[in-house]
């Protein structure tokens, strides 16, 4: 199993442009999450989908979008870059199997925007 | 806004020695988590607590959480210079269905 697998690995782009975020998970999870991550300020959630056919915003959601392909994919769009978006970005999942909380995570986006 | 804070931000340590970290939220939840993450890698998963539980082993970790207090506590015993990492506690409120991540506490363990 490669487990959570996101794509690109590291991405720049100029201010304005815009980009998709891939991510997949081969664990037939049912919640998908994107988080960003900066320095000094741990992970925040943009978007999450807890269920196939559902997604719902988190703390940090302005400037993205979400679409839950399948059950699989879940991928994260910046219409509109700006420099305030550099981060690392983080694609997590987990089953919603009773008693197992855990998210596992994807190796990261390292996205810088100038 | 970020749930979890972890304490102390920086914790630098010999091998062979203890390492304990600290993590205060603010509201009720489900369940408390750890997670290690290791320099330019993602977030694994370490160990879980849940809100009817005090303490928890899982090999050289020790978690505790004190509901009263709204806190938590990781230690790892022994530390290897492979433990090495960034650690974040993570709380679930009560019908979990997203985490609150704290900024983590970033450990070095020296040889």
């Amino acid at each position: 199993n490669a487990g959570v697998t996101q794509t690109p690995k590291f991405q720049v782009l100029k201010t304005g442009q815009s980009m998709t975020l891939q991510c997949a998970q081969d664990m037939n999870h049912n919640s998908m999450y994107w988080y960003r991550q900066d320095p000094g300020m741990g992970l925040r959630l943009i978007y999450y989908s807890a269920s196939e056919g559902t997604t719902d915003k988190g703390e940090v959601p302005n400037g993205y979008n979400v679409s839950r392909l399948n059950k699989r994919e879940f991928s994260l769009r910046l219409e509109s870059a700006a420099p305030s978006q550099t981060s690392v970005y983080f694609c997590a999942s987990r089953t919603l199997d009773r008693g197992l909380y855990e998210q596992y995570f994807g190796p990261g986006t390292r996205l810088t925007v100038t | 806004s970020q749930q979890g804070e972890e304490d102390p931000q920086a914790l630098s340590i010999q091998e062979g020695e203890n390492a304990t970290m600290n993590c205060s939220y603010k509201t009720s939840i489900n369940n408390l988590q750890w997670y290690r993450q290791n320099s330019g890698r993602g977030l694994v998963h370490l160990i879980l607590i849940r809100s009817n539980e005090r303490e928890k082993h899982s090999g050289r970790l020790r978690v505790t959480l004190d509901t009263s207090k709204k806190s938590s506590s990781l230690l790892i015993t022994a530390s290897r210079a492979a433990d090495t990492a960034s650690y974040f506690c993570a709380t679930a409120p009560s019908g979990y269905s997203t985490l609150t991540f704290g900024k983590g506490t970033m450990l070095l363990v020296s040889p």
